[in-house]
């Protein structure tokens, strides 16, 4: 059964760089045809897609943040990373780590889903 | 504010039927099929319930299904047992911005 487990820095200061990293248990990050993304909560508000990356290794972005977002695949880590940079207090949300199922540049589901990281940014 | 639309709350006894709307527009729910409605309970992480509209993944109960009617999407849960309490949520591929969600509705078990 397929895992996710999301970890990294629960404060970050404004103007840094957020990092944080999901760890893929249950199945090898680059023996399945698997994509893998982003999904962040702010405080009181509706969830809010981030980024993905397909299999083949294809990434999509949130037009709203494409110009601060990367996300990227370690495989000899099983574990895939989300980097924003010059985070402002609005970066603060609970950020899950999911698996997109993608066709073509259709997302369709997500599933499944990690526990979610609080990050809040703040001086 | 959230791209789909979702009533805060919805309630209904145990055994009742009660329906989540998810209210998009024509760059999403309105022109595809690939609406998915998830469920979360406090502390939990979200489950996927409804998949393609009206696809039930494997383990989830027959009492949840998904239907769509123009821009709007549903989540009906027939025979409302007490461990359905919980937040539901949409979401939609859009032409737009690829992947929109609702803003969540509490459904509370009388």
């Amino acid at each position: 059964q397929l895992q996710l487990q999301e970890s990294g820095p629960g404060l970050v200061k404004p103007s840094e760089t957020l990092s944080l990293t999901c760890t893929v248990s249950g199945d090898s990050i680059s023996s399945s045809a698997y994509s893998w993304g982003w999904v962040r909560q702010p405080p009181g508000k509706g969830r809010e897609w981030v980024a993905s990356i397909s299999y083949s290794g294809s990434t999509f972005y949130n037009p709203s943040l494409r110009s601060r977002v990367t996300i990227s695949v370690d495989t000899s880590k099983n574990q895939f990373s989300l980097e924003l940079s010059s985070v402002t207090a609005a970066d603060t949300a609970i950020y899950y780590c999911v698996r997109p199922n993608i066709l073509s540049v259709v997302h369709s589901w997500f599933d499944p889903w990690g526990q979610g990281t609080l990050v809040t940014v703040s001086s | 504010q959230s791209v789909l639309t979702q009533p805060a709350s919805v309630s209904g006894s145990p055994g009742q039927s009660i329906t989540i709307s998810c209210t998009g527009s024509i760059s999403d729910i309105g022109y595809y099929k690939y609406v998915s409605w998830y469920q979360q309970h406090p502390g939990k992480a979200p489950k996927l319930m409804i998949f393609d509209v009206s696809d039930r993944p494997s383990g989830v109960p027959h009492r949840f299904s998904g239907s769509k009617s123009g821009n709007t999407a549903s989540l009906t849960i027939s025979g409302l047992q007490a461990e359905d309490e919980a937040e539901y949520f949409c979401s939609s591929y859009s032409s737009v911005a690829l992947v929109v969600f609702g803003g969540g509705t509490k459904v509370t078990v009388l």
